[in-house]
């Protein structure tokens, strides 16, 4: 099962900030919080992980409270591009073997 | 990121017949593939894990007989779905693992008539 729950759509004016919140209460200590997103009829694309330090890409920035409970991920300057569903996974870090469970993610909208 | 990608993009078969979908790390070797199956308006669904070399490990629920994994080599594994039903039409993911991330194919499209 999923260990992660997030709101299942959001909507973000174009331009504006996007700011996606996931909730992991039960992460363990050895679990990095990773962020895939999937365009309607792709694959998911890699966007960002990180343990316990806020982390940052040309993309988008990771937030993850100091008890690691709950991340955020922000679009800075949402486009309509970003339009897709978002999920928050939950994994151990360092073996090829370990899987990456989907929950049912965050549809994300973007309004011109 | 690493390029994977999946062959073909989409298929359309009859009733009772074998479909082989492959998925092929492009610029690295995955000695772990995953197979997901995602329905319309779900989630991905986790189907099995390929390890390059041996017997792949399924899901529960998931038919190893139905849906037989090979993965022959560190870039390649392929998923069959023998004697395909409509029920089977689905999107089919493949996703290639490396120790800190994890890249996923395009996906697969198959219309079982």
């Amino acid at each position: 099962d999923a260990k992660t729950t997030q709101p299942p759509s959001m909507d973000c004016a174009e331009g504006r900030a996007a700011n996606l919140p996931c909730n992991h209460s039960t992460i363990s200590g050895n679990e990095y919080v990773y962020w895939y997103r999937q365009i309607h009829s792709q694959g998911p694309q890699y966007i960002i992980h990180g343990l316990k330090n806020n982390e940052t890409n040309e993309m988008t920035s990771l937030i993850i409270t100091e008890d690691r409970k709950s991340s955020t991920l922000i679009l800075p300057h949402a486009t309509l591009r970003d339009t897709a569903v978002y999920y928050c996974i939950v994994r151990v870090w360092g073996g090829a073997t370990n899987k990456l469970i989907f929950g049912t993610g965050t549809l994300l909208a973007v309004q011109p | 990121g690493a390029v994977v990608s999946q062959h073909p993009s989409r298929v359309i078969c009859k009733s009772g017949t074998s479909v082989k979908i492959e998925c092929r790390s492009l610029d690295f070797q995955a000695t772990t593939m995953f197979w997901y199956r995602q329905f319309p308006k779900k989630s991905l669904m986790l189907m099995a894990t390929s390890n390059e070399g041996s017997k792949a490990t399924y899901e529960q629920g998931v038919e190893k007989d139905k849906f037989l994994i090979n993965h022959a080599s560190l870039t390649l594994s392929t998923l069959t779905v023998t004697s395909a039903h409509p029920e089977d039409s689905s999107f089919y993911i493949c996703s290639a693992s490396g120790a800190e991330m994890a890249f996923f194919g395009p996906g697969t499209r198959l219309t079982v008539l």
